[in-house]
């Protein structure tokens, strides 16, 4: 079984500034399997990133994945005040644990 | 528009029963997977199962396997999660998602791409 591990756990940053967050697999997966999901408390998860690089429909190009094998990283350019939330790696039926964006 | 509608909060005991629901809209039921992921207070993310209506094929993470039944019904586009004796354990979010599986320049990508806003569930004596 393949285990997802999400890291930092919590990103303290400011809006403007750029996020930087790392989901790492047990072992190669295949990129077209991995997504990433935005939380905002007290919502559901909404798709950000799907096949690890290709932004869902709607998702602003401030939204950016990249990755291959084992490494994903979703990168925020310049952080907006609704991008505050926790971020989900997904591949298949595996999340990873999630990463916490909090405001500085 | 795509549209996932969930049942509404319950409040149950331990050892009762349960069925909670999830009506599509918007598209053709039978051609998509339905996924069920829980999350418990304060908690992250996790796969239940998926099932897929148009012949009612259903798959378990182990972790959920003989605790929950994943069913649907597609004369009336809906998605079920049942349970037949609930525990406090059991007390969380319930969320139903399409799973997409889409071909493209050769690949299969796979993603949940809509989601309902999920079903409450609190078990307590």
């Amino acid at each position: 079984e393949i285990v997802l591990t999400q890291s930092p756990g919590t990103l303290s940053l400011s809006p403007g500034e750029r996020a930087t967050l790392s989901c790492k697999a047990s072992q190669s997966v295949t990129s077209t399997y991995l997504g990433w999901y935005q939380q905002r408390p007290g919502q559901a998860p909404r798709l950000l990133i799907y096949g690890a690089s290709i932004r869902a429909t709607g998702i602003p190009d401030r939204f950016s994945g990249s990755g291959s094998g084992t490494d994903f990283t979703l990168t925020i350019s310049r952080l907006e005040p609704e991008d505050f939330a926790v971020y989900y790696c997904q591949q298949y039926g595996t999340f990873g644990q999630g990463t916490k964006l909090e405001v500085k | 528009d795509v549209h996932l509608a969930q049942s509404g909060a319950e409040l149950k005991k331990p050892g009762e029963s349960l069925k909670i629901s999830c009506e599509a809209s918007g598209y053709d039921f039978t051609s998509s997977w339905i996924a069920w992921v829980r999350q418990m207070p304060g908690r992250g993310l996790e796969w239940m199962g998926i099932i897929y209506p148009g012949d009612s094929d259903a798959r378990y993470s182990p972790s959920f396997q003989g605790q929950v039944t994943i069913s649907a019904d597609k004369s009336i586009s809906t998605a079920f999660l049942q349970w037949t004796s609930l525990k406090a354990s059991d007390t969380a979010m319930y969320y139903c998602a399409r799973r997409m599986r889409r071909a493209a320049a050769g690949s299969f990508y796979y993603y949940m791409d809509v989601w309902g806003k999920g079903t409450t569930v609190t078990v307590a004596s």
